[in-house]
Protein backbone atom coordinates (compact mmCIF):
# COMPACT_ATOMS: atom_id res chain seq x y z
CA UNK A 1 0.00 0.00 0.00
CA UNK A 2 0.93 3.57 0.01
CA UNK A 3 3.30 5.17 2.50
CA UNK A 4 5.37 8.00 3.33
CA UNK A 5 8.80 7.79 5.37
CA UNK A 6 10.43 11.10 6.39
CA UNK A 7 14.03 11.12 8.26
CA UNK A 8 14.19 11.04 11.62
CA UNK A 9 14.57 13.75 14.32
CA UNK A 10 15.16 15.44 16.14
CA UNK A 11 17.11 17.81 14.16
CA UNK A 12 18.27 20.99 15.56
CA UNK A 13 20.03 24.08 13.80
CA UNK A 14 21.04 27.53 14.71
CA UNK A 15 18.77 30.25 13.43
CA UNK A 16 19.78 31.28 9.68
CA UNK A 17 20.87 28.16 8.99
CA UNK A 18 19.90 25.97 5.50
CA UNK A 19 17.28 23.44 6.64
CA UNK A 20 16.47 20.08 4.61
CA UNK A 21 13.63 17.44 5.61
CA UNK A 22 13.81 14.18 3.74
CA UNK A 23 10.57 12.79 2.33
CA UNK A 24 9.96 9.82 0.22
CA UNK A 25 7.12 8.15 -0.54
CA UNK A 26 6.07 4.97 -2.30
CA UNK A 27 2.20 5.02 -4.22
CA UNK A 28 0.59 3.85 -7.36
CA UNK A 29 0.17 6.40 -9.94
CA UNK A 30 0.81 9.97 -9.17
CA UNK A 31 -0.10 10.66 -5.56
CA UNK A 32 -0.86 14.13 -4.84
CA UNK A 33 1.95 15.35 -1.74
CA UNK A 34 2.10 17.53 0.83
CA UNK A 35 3.64 18.92 3.80
CA UNK A 36 2.06 19.56 7.27
CA UNK A 37 3.55 21.89 10.08
CA UNK A 38 2.22 21.41 13.95
CA UNK A 39 3.42 24.00 16.33
CA UNK A 40 3.72 23.53 20.04
CA UNK A 41 0.01 23.07 21.64
CA UNK A 42 -1.41 23.57 18.15
CA UNK A 43 -3.42 20.88 15.68
CA UNK A 44 -1.78 19.90 12.32
CA UNK A 45 -1.58 22.77 9.53
CA UNK A 46 -1.05 22.66 5.92
CA UNK A 47 1.96 24.44 4.93
CA UNK A 48 2.39 23.19 0.97
CA UNK A 49 1.21 20.82 -1.48
CA UNK A 50 2.23 19.43 -5.00
CA UNK A 51 -0.45 18.13 -7.15
CA UNK A 52 1.59 16.89 -10.35
CA UNK A 53 5.24 15.90 -11.09
CA UNK A 54 7.83 18.73 -11.16
CA UNK A 55 5.89 21.12 -9.16
CA UNK A 56 6.64 22.83 -6.44
CA UNK A 57 4.67 24.18 -3.67
CA UNK A 58 5.92 27.15 -1.31
CA UNK A 59 4.44 29.08 1.59
CA UNK A 60 6.46 31.32 3.97
CA UNK A 61 10.01 30.57 2.68
CA UNK A 62 9.52 26.81 2.66
CA UNK A 63 9.72 24.89 -0.90
CA UNK A 64 9.68 21.74 -1.79
CA UNK A 65 9.19 19.98 -5.29
CA UNK A 66 7.58 16.82 -6.24
CA UNK A 67 9.63 14.33 -7.74
CA UNK A 68 8.49 11.34 -9.61
CA UNK A 69 11.97 9.95 -10.87
CA UNK A 70 12.77 9.96 -7.16
CA UNK A 71 9.47 9.71 -5.47
CA UNK A 72 10.65 12.10 -3.04
CA UNK A 73 9.08 15.64 -2.04
CA UNK A 74 12.18 16.95 0.10
CA UNK A 75 11.11 19.62 2.24
CA UNK A 76 14.03 23.03 2.31
CA UNK A 77 14.46 26.17 3.62
CA UNK A 78 17.11 28.79 2.89
CA UNK A 79 17.20 30.53 6.03
CA UNK A 80 15.36 29.51 9.46
CA UNK A 81 14.14 31.39 12.39
CA UNK A 82 13.41 30.21 15.67
CA UNK A 83 9.47 30.89 15.07
CA UNK A 84 10.15 27.78 12.39
CA UNK A 85 10.89 25.09 16.07
CA UNK A 86 7.76 23.04 15.17
CA UNK A 87 7.27 19.15 14.04
CA UNK A 88 6.86 18.34 10.17
CA UNK A 89 4.96 16.39 8.58
CA UNK A 90 5.05 14.78 5.05
CA UNK A 91 1.85 13.38 3.83
CA UNK A 92 0.54 11.78 0.37
CA UNK A 93 -2.90 11.18 -1.25
CA UNK A 94 -3.64 8.88 -3.49
CA UNK A 95 -4.85 9.50 -6.88
CA UNK A 96 -7.90 7.77 -6.14
CA UNK A 97 -11.30 9.38 -5.13
CA UNK A 98 -11.73 6.98 -2.24
CA UNK A 99 -8.00 7.43 -1.03
CA UNK A 100 -7.11 9.03 2.11
CA UNK A 101 -4.50 10.97 3.50
CA UNK A 102 -1.49 9.57 4.92
CA UNK A 103 0.81 10.99 7.14
CA UNK A 104 4.79 10.70 8.22
CA UNK A 105 5.82 10.01 11.60
CA UNK A 106 7.25 13.58 11.85
CA UNK A 107 9.93 15.24 12.61
CA UNK A 108 10.73 17.60 15.15
CA UNK A 109 12.67 20.97 14.30
CA UNK A 110 14.40 22.73 16.74
CA UNK A 111 16.19 26.30 16.33
CA UNK A 112 18.60 27.79 18.41
CA UNK A 113 19.00 31.68 18.57
CA UNK B 1 -12.97 31.66 13.54
CA UNK B 2 -13.75 28.60 15.44
CA UNK B 3 -12.80 26.43 12.70
CA UNK B 4 -12.37 22.82 14.06
CA UNK B 5 -13.20 22.59 18.00
CA UNK B 6 -12.10 19.54 19.99
CA UNK B 7 -13.86 19.00 23.79
CA UNK B 8 -11.70 18.21 26.17
CA UNK B 9 -8.61 19.15 25.78
CA UNK B 10 -7.18 17.17 28.79
CA UNK B 11 -8.64 14.26 30.29
CA UNK B 12 -7.37 11.16 32.76
CA UNK B 13 -9.08 7.98 32.81
CA UNK B 14 -9.13 4.28 34.73
CA UNK B 15 -8.98 1.09 32.74
CA UNK B 16 -12.58 0.44 31.82
CA UNK B 17 -13.99 3.19 32.01
CA UNK B 18 -15.83 5.49 29.23
CA UNK B 19 -15.50 8.57 27.41
CA UNK B 20 -16.62 10.51 24.36
CA UNK B 21 -14.94 13.08 22.71
CA UNK B 22 -16.50 15.47 20.83
CA UNK B 23 -15.68 17.32 17.62
CA UNK B 24 -17.50 20.77 16.21
CA UNK B 25 -16.72 22.48 12.71
CA UNK B 26 -18.53 25.04 11.49
CA UNK B 27 -17.06 25.57 8.29
CA UNK B 28 -19.93 22.96 6.84
CA UNK B 29 -17.19 19.86 6.01
CA UNK B 30 -18.92 17.04 4.41
CA UNK B 31 -15.72 15.07 5.55
CA UNK B 32 -14.71 14.52 8.92
CA UNK B 33 -11.86 12.20 10.75
CA UNK B 34 -10.63 11.26 13.97
CA UNK B 35 -6.61 10.48 14.35
CA UNK B 36 -4.89 9.37 17.26
CA UNK B 37 -0.92 10.85 17.62
CA UNK B 38 1.70 8.51 19.05
CA UNK B 39 5.19 9.20 19.74
CA UNK B 40 7.32 7.98 16.60
CA UNK B 41 4.19 6.61 14.82
CA UNK B 42 2.67 9.78 12.92
CA UNK B 43 -0.42 10.29 13.01
CA UNK B 44 -2.66 7.03 12.40
CA UNK B 45 -6.49 7.43 11.13
CA UNK B 46 -8.55 5.74 13.76
CA UNK B 47 -12.64 6.41 12.09
CA UNK B 48 -13.57 8.89 9.55
CA UNK B 49 -17.65 9.77 8.18
CA UNK B 50 -18.49 11.11 4.50
CA UNK B 51 -21.58 12.90 5.55
CA UNK B 52 -23.81 13.28 7.80
CA UNK B 53 -25.48 9.41 8.99
CA UNK B 54 -22.39 7.94 7.61
CA UNK B 55 -19.04 6.07 9.61
CA UNK B 56 -16.21 4.37 8.18
CA UNK B 57 -13.27 2.32 9.84
CA UNK B 58 -9.81 3.82 9.25
CA UNK B 59 -6.71 1.60 9.97
CA UNK B 60 -7.17 1.20 13.68
CA UNK B 61 -10.69 1.13 14.44
CA UNK B 62 -10.55 -1.03 17.48
CA UNK B 63 -11.77 -0.50 20.61
CA UNK B 64 -13.18 3.08 19.14
CA UNK B 65 -17.04 3.75 18.04
CA UNK B 66 -17.97 7.01 16.24
CA UNK B 67 -21.21 8.69 15.20
CA UNK B 68 -22.02 11.70 13.08
CA UNK B 69 -25.31 12.44 13.43
CA UNK B 70 -25.26 16.24 12.55
CA UNK B 71 -23.08 17.21 9.96
CA UNK B 72 -20.95 19.64 12.49
CA UNK B 73 -20.19 17.01 14.72
CA UNK B 74 -18.33 13.47 14.92
CA UNK B 75 -18.09 12.18 18.20
CA UNK B 76 -15.38 9.43 19.33
CA UNK B 77 -15.96 7.22 21.92
CA UNK B 78 -14.20 4.78 24.02
CA UNK B 79 -16.41 1.82 25.58
CA UNK B 80 -14.11 0.30 27.91
CA UNK B 81 -10.59 2.65 28.00
CA UNK B 82 -7.43 0.79 28.24
CA UNK B 83 -3.95 2.12 28.84
CA UNK B 84 -2.43 1.56 25.45
CA UNK B 85 -5.45 4.03 24.12
CA UNK B 86 -3.04 6.60 26.09
CA UNK B 87 -2.41 9.35 22.98
CA UNK B 88 -3.45 12.79 21.56
CA UNK B 89 -6.35 12.61 19.54
CA UNK B 90 -7.25 15.04 16.22
CA UNK B 91 -10.22 15.47 14.91
CA UNK B 92 -9.81 16.79 11.33
CA UNK B 93 -12.32 18.22 8.47
CA UNK B 94 -12.12 18.50 4.71
CA UNK B 95 -14.50 20.04 2.15
CA UNK B 96 -13.92 17.07 -0.06
CA UNK B 97 -12.14 13.78 0.42
CA UNK B 98 -11.92 13.45 -3.37
CA UNK B 99 -8.70 14.60 -5.29
CA UNK B 100 -9.85 18.71 -5.43
CA UNK B 101 -7.52 19.78 -2.93
CA UNK B 102 -7.18 16.96 -0.07
CA UNK B 103 -6.22 19.62 2.47
CA UNK B 104 -7.55 18.78 6.11
CA UNK B 105 -7.95 21.51 9.04
CA UNK B 106 -7.31 20.14 12.49
CA UNK B 107 -8.45 20.61 16.09
CA UNK B 108 -5.94 21.58 18.25
CA UNK B 109 -6.12 17.85 19.86
CA UNK B 110 -7.32 15.89 23.05
CA UNK B 111 -4.86 14.56 25.38
CA UNK B 112 -6.03 11.51 26.61
CA UNK B 113 -4.25 9.41 29.71
CA UNK B 114 -5.36 6.12 30.59
CA UNK B 115 -4.20 4.84 34.02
Amino acid sequence: GDSVTQMEGPVTLSEEAFLTINCTYTATGYPSLFWYVQYPGEGLQLLLKATKADDKGSNKGFEATYRKETTSFHLEKGSVQVSDSAVYFCALKGASSASKIIFGSGTRLSIRP
Amino acid sequence: NAGVTQTPKFRVLKTGQSMTLLCAQDMNHEYMYWYRQDPGMGLRLIHYSVGEGTTAKGEVPDGYNVSRLKKQNFLLGLESAAPSQTSVYFCASSLSGGALTGELFFGEGSRLTVL
